[in-house]
């Protein structure tokens, strides 16, 4: 089955910089890869998605970008503010309708 | 807007007893899902359900655990007998369908077996 792994597992970023949150995914049938943002106690919120047929989105302050050949998608988030504070969970799915696998998170910490 | 609702928002049970967690998905939605997540660790898919059955269920959806929706609107999770391993944030999600994949989550029930 689909194994999605992210990392760093923290990363503090300085208010103002960017941070980049790199995952893999292992089934190359996967073709929907959403991001979630998660607070503390919170239930996750999607942030942003994309699907295998592109290779880059972007929504203001977020991008995401894919590589399908080397199984790859990231996380970018520019001009970072202490609301970006959270934990961040990269995800794979097989099909529209089907599962998610999330990876492990990111601690995400905007520092003032 | 409308949200995915659970009950309760948390529950203590003892050991080998019987918990329900309750689900309300968005109407009009057809696909639906259990995760989990226990503290400080990933989400964990636990079944998906569609079409009234069971469409996917993951390893740790094992005999203790069910699944029904049993009026068309809540969606609930059983687990037959609890053990301490089962203490868990555990969401619920749908999506509507026809090939949109946006899964809206729940807020959650923590479960905590003494």
């Amino acid at each position: 089955g689909e194994n999605v792994e992210q990392h760093p597992s923290t990363l503090s970023v300085q208010e103002g910089d960017s941070a980049v949150i790199k995952c893999t995914y292992s089934d190359s049938a996967s073709n929907y890869f959403p991001w979630y943002k998660q607070e503390l106690g919170k239930r996750p919120q999607l942030i942003i998605d994309i699907r295998s047929n592109v290779g880059e989105k972007k929504d203001q302050r977020i991008a995401v970008t894919l590589n399908k050949t080397a199984k790859h998608f990231s996380l970018h988030i520019t001009e970072t503010q202490p609301e970006d504070s959270a934990v961040y969970f990269c995800a794979a799915s097989p099909n529209r309708d089907d599962k998610i696998i999330f990876g492990k998170g990111t601690r995400l910490h905007i520092l003032p | 807007e409308p949200e995915v609702t659970q009950t309760p928002s948390h529950q203590v049970t003892q050991m080998g007893q019987e918990v329900i967690l309750r689900c309300v998905p968005i109407s009009n939605h057809l696909y639906f899902y259990w995760y989990r997540q226990i503290l400080g660790q990933k989400v964990e898919f636990l079944v998906s359900f569609y079409n009234n059955e069971i469409s996917e269920k993951s390893e740790i959806f094992d005999d203790q655990f069910s699944v029904e929706r049993p009026d068309g609107s809540n969606f609930t999770l059983k687990i037959r007998s609890t053990k301490l391993e089962d203490s868990a944030m555990y969401f619920c999600a749908s999506n509507p369908g026809q090939g949109v994949n946006e899964q809206f989550f729940g807020p959650g029930t923590r479960l905590t077996v003494l």
